[in-house]
């Protein structure tokens, strides 16, 4: 089993939609988590921590169920410029300090 | 600011020449820098982690004497790929991690290695 799991996609949208993405963890011990976004041929960039009582940024809403290990991305009123690929990234081991594990990624299209 | 630079972005080779590839924090003092190597397609693998002044961490599976790995200054990393065949063709990132910041990475641009 992946220590973090995504369902790859793609995810192909209109303009407008909302989309959620999930992602499930496997090391109940992850004390970290995040979002990121990465464009094609790039590197990936931070798009938001993960906080436990749930977070939003804009259209943007990341939540944590530290019991199902589960965490999720809610992107509201896509826009064209959302398409990418998104990472869930987990803290590996806090002990260890800040080592992300990152997941396969999702791929998000939106379409005109 | 926190900028990662990496060079070169792209490069082709032949097969069984060694490829250097950089990472530099250009604002900051990197106490720890990670590479990571990405397949089409796949997720980013975590292939070590180097700390300023001492020997790199290799994860479970990267051969540490393929990929040499040289963090000689707060600023820079290096990455060699020793004797490259095509199936070491990847993107690789590295990342770097400030001494007091440390929930936080910083990526680099990432190198496209080409093997032929």
């Amino acid at each position: 089993r992946k220590e973090v799991e995504q369902d790859p996609g793609p995810f192909n949208v209109p303009e407008g939609a909302t989309v959620a993405f999930n992602c499930t963890y496997s090391n109940s011990a992850s004390q970290s988590f995040f979002w990121y976004r990465q464009d094609c041929r790039k590197e990936p960039k931070l798009l938001m921590s993960v906080y436990s009582s749930g977070n939003e940024d804009g259209r943007f809403t990341a939540q944590l169920n530290r019991a199902s290990q589960y965490i999720s991305l809610l992107i509201r009123d896509s826009k064209l410029s959302d398409s990418a690929t998104y990472l869930c990234v987990v803290n590996k081991d806090n002990n260890a300090g800040n080592m992300l594990t990152f997941g396969g990624g999702t791929r998000l299209m939106v379409k005109p | 600011g926190a900028v990662v630079s990496q060079h070169p972005s792209r490069v082709i080779c032949k097969s069984g020449t060694s490829v250097k590839i950089e990472c530099r924090s250009l604002d900051f003092q990197a106490t720890t820098m990670f590479w990571y190597r990405q397949f089409p397609k796949q997720s980013l693998m975590l292939m070590a982690t180097s700390n300023e002044g001492s020997k790199a961490t290799y994860e479970q599976g990267v051969e540490k004497d393929k990929f040499l790995i040289n963090h000689a200054s707060l600023t820079l990393s290096t990455l060699t790929v020793t004797s490259a065949h095509p199936e070491d063709s990847s993107f690789y990132i590295c990342s770097a991690r400030k001494r007091d910041r440390v929930s936080e990475q910083y990526f680099g641009p990432g190198t496209r290695l080409t093997v032929t």
